[in-house]
């Protein structure tokens, strides 16, 4: 069965570097989507992207994310100034229409 | 916020049904019922949906109201393996937009030999 895949599995982190977290969709589908769970917290929307373009954001997605789709198969979250409180579990997610979505096994970001 | 209520966790014997209640009160006509879950440290899964009629698959079944404020998941014959909290969910499909999904703090299922 396709699966959503995450590279890598594990980042650490100086604060105020910048960190580059990659998803790898699966292949016929056309949403994408990060979210992320601090340790111990809900899992909490950041961003969806359709289309070439993001379609909607939380309030987390500040100016310090960004995120990319580069190529036909890869999907990027950028923080461009790491923080202490970025430290989290970031997951990628997938779906071809917008019922079900595939969510990758995540990555651990640690800001020290 | 979330707009469900599940308990916060429950125990099942393994090979014995797990009945996993959701109250969902305020849900709308065009909104899903979406169960997903959590398996330790791992990317939430899908399992199943609904909108108003009951749903059955590979995983589980789905059981709704009539009146839509409730549903039960059931998976028939728990494992060791089904231990994880379990999320229930309404979403909202609509043309144009994807919307992103709510998570609370879900149910600790723990499947117990």
């Amino acid at each position: 069965e396709p699966e959503v895949t995450q590279t890598p599995s594990h980042q650490v982190t100086q604060m105020g570097q910048e960190v580059i977290l990659r998803c790898v969709p699966i292949s016929n589908h056309l949403y994408f989507y990060w979210y992320r769970q601090i340790l111990g917290q809900k899992v909490e929307f950041l961003v969806s992207f359709y289309n070439n373009e993001i379609s909607e954001k939380s309030e987390i997605f500040d100016d310090q994310f960004s995120v990319e789709r580069p190529d036909g198969s890869n999907f990027t979250l950028k923080i461009r100034s790491t923080k202490l409180e970025d430290s989290a579990m970031y997951f990628c997610a997938s779906s071809r229409l917008v019922l079900n979505k595939y969510f990758g096994p995540g990555t651990r970001l640690t800001v020290l | 916020d979330a707009k469900t209520t599940q308990p916060t966790s429950m125990d099942c014997a393994e090979g014995r049904a797990a009945n996993l209640p959701c109250n969902h009160s305020t849900i709308s006509g065009n909104e899903y019922v979406y169960w997903y879950r959590q398996i330790h440290s791992q990317g939430p899964q899908y399992i199943i949906h609904g909108l108003k009629n009951n749903e059955t698959n590979e995983m589980a079944s789905l059981i709704i109201t009539e009146d839509r404020k409730s549903s039960t998941l059931i998976l028939p014959h728990a494992t060791l393996r089904d231990t994880a909290v379990y999320y229930c969910i309404v979403h909202m499909n609509y043309g144009g937009s994807q919307g992103n999904l709510i998570f609370g703090k879900g149910t600790k299922l723990s499947v117990k030999p």
